[in-house]
């Protein structure tokens, strides 16, 4: 089956700076990477995907880029603020012996200090 | 619409005990999943329930099992629970039959704390 790997699993940034955290896949027939953000006791919340065919996709200050060949994509936050803070999780659709299913990371801790 | 719903929120139980947790999915979301969550492990796939039928199963062991009714509410049964059975037990539901079917949405979770 697909090993996600998830790094780094802590980020501290200053607010107005960039994050970045990057996953890797081993699955080449992985076609779907959402990622998503669990705030303190909260469910995690979707906030950016990107499908296979895409390399790159934006959203105001969040935008993901994935690399087919490398097998890695990466979330990218900018102008950081301190409601950024919480933890993300990437995610990879791919296949096992039983269909497809969602593989995830062990999550990344953002801190945004002010 | 209203968003994935689980209940309870909160369990504690011995071991030894079985437990019973409850998802209701999004409208029309005919698709459920469950997760398990612990800190450092992140979210591991314990399987998904689609039209009532078990679709997939993650690497958990058969204590862990599930069913799914025909009004796409699901049900996951842990028995003879364990100490490391403690986590957060999410799910999470998708729509199906159309494009871009793949997102899921989580309910808050049910805490489950074996004592």
């Amino acid at each position: 089956g697909e090993n996600v790997e998830q790094h780094p699993s802590t980020l501290s940034v200053q607010e107005g700076d960039s994050a970045v955290i990057k996953c890797t896949y081993s699955d080449s027939a992985s076609n779907y990477f959402p990622w998503y953000k669990q705030e303190l006791g909260k469910r995690p919340q979707l906030i950016i995907d990107i499908r296979s065919n895409v390399g790159e996709k934006k959203d105001q200050r969040i935008a993901v880029t994935l690399n087919k060949t490398a097998k890695h994509f990466s979330l990218h936050i900018t102008e950081t603020q301190p409601e950024d803070s919480a933890v993300y999780f990437c995610a990879a659709r791919g296949y096992s012996n039983t269909g497809n299913q969602f593989y995830f990371g062990t999550g990344t801790s953002l801190t945004v200090i002010p | 619409k209203a968003g994935v719903t689980q209940t309870p929120r909160y369990l504690i139980k011995t071991r030894g005990q079985q437990v019973t947790l409850s998802c209701s999915p999004i409208s029309g979301h005919r698709s459920v999943s469950w997760y398990q969550q612990t800190p450092g492990q992140g979210l591991q796939f314990l399987f998904e329930y689609f039209s009532e039928t078990q679709r997939n199963k993650g690497n958990f062991p058969g204590r862990f099992s599930g069913r799914q009714f025909s009004n796409s509410r699901s049900e996951m049964n842990v028995s003879t629970l364990e100490l490391g059975d403690s986590a957060l037990y999410l799910c999470a539901s998708r729509a199906t039959g159309g494009l871009y079917t793949d997102t899921q949405y989580f309910g808050p979770g049910t805490r489950l704390t074996v004592l």
